[in-house]
């Protein structure tokens, strides 16, 4: 089951924060978030493995909702380097090695 | 020395041809996926394959088939080639267990004229 992504895309200008909402409609065992770059491979960034637990990447940080089945990443201060696609990946809980990406979505940061 | 490889990273061909991309890692993963990215970026998981044994197979036609000589090697195959198989086919890799960390290639275009 795909997980569902929001906002779809963002603009933001330097500086400017933004959240990006991943839903699932099946219990979750974990959440990740990628980062993908124009004309390159997905980048890990983090895994959220508790409810509730947060953990950071430099200036992105993410929080994971087990009951609600919902993570959020939030990037604060952003700068330009953080343009790019970024992917929610949802492991289900019955399931083992089974990472399925949301659509993605598109983040530019403008000067 | 780079951790996951893929080649070739273009291919163009024809319509009804047989073509394969080979993927290795050098990480020492127990574990090896093939993702389609298509023209809207939506990243698929096709297979994985774990100690040579292959643990998720989506609903991807029977034309693509992924060969495993080794754990560290993961190539796909693609039989009677469509227009619809264009896309950027990413090789990826994990340790074992659930998953963890993916760690992508550089991905392969593939481009069926």
């Amino acid at each position: 089951q795909q997980p569902v992504q929001s906002p779809q895309a963002v603009i933001l200008r330097e500086g400017e924060d933004a959240v990006i909402n991943c839903s699932s409609s099946k219990a979750l065992y974990s959440v990740h978030w990628y980062r993908q770059k124009h004309g390159e491979a997905p980048v890990f960034l983090m895994i959220l493995l508790k409810g509730g637990e947060q953990k950071g990447h430099e200036k992105i940080s993410a929080s994971f909702n087990e009951k609600k089945q919902q993570s959020s990443l939030y990037l604060t201060a952003s700068q330009l380097s953080y343009s790019g696609t970024y992917f929610c990946g949802t492991e289900e809980g019955g399931s083992q090695g089974n990472l399925i990406f949301g659509k993605g979505t598109k983040l530019s940061v403008k000067p | 020395d780079t951790a996951v490889s893929q080649t070739p990273k273009y291919l163009v061909t024809q319509m009804g041809n047989d073509k394969s991309i080979k993927c290795e890692q050098n990480l020492g993963h127990d574990t090896m996926y093939w993702y389609k990215q298509d023209s809207k970026k939506f990243l698929k998981i096709m297979f994985s394959y774990n100690n040579k044994e292959l643990i998720i197979n989506e609903t991807v036609p029977n034309r693509f088939s992924p060969k495993s000589p080794d754990k560290a090697h993961l190539n796909l195959h693609i039989n009677s080639l469509e227009l619809g198989d264009s896309a950027v086919y990413f090789c990826a890799s994990s340790a074992s267990g659930r998953v963890g960390e993916l760690f992508f290639g550089e991905g392969s275009r593939l481009t069926v004229l």
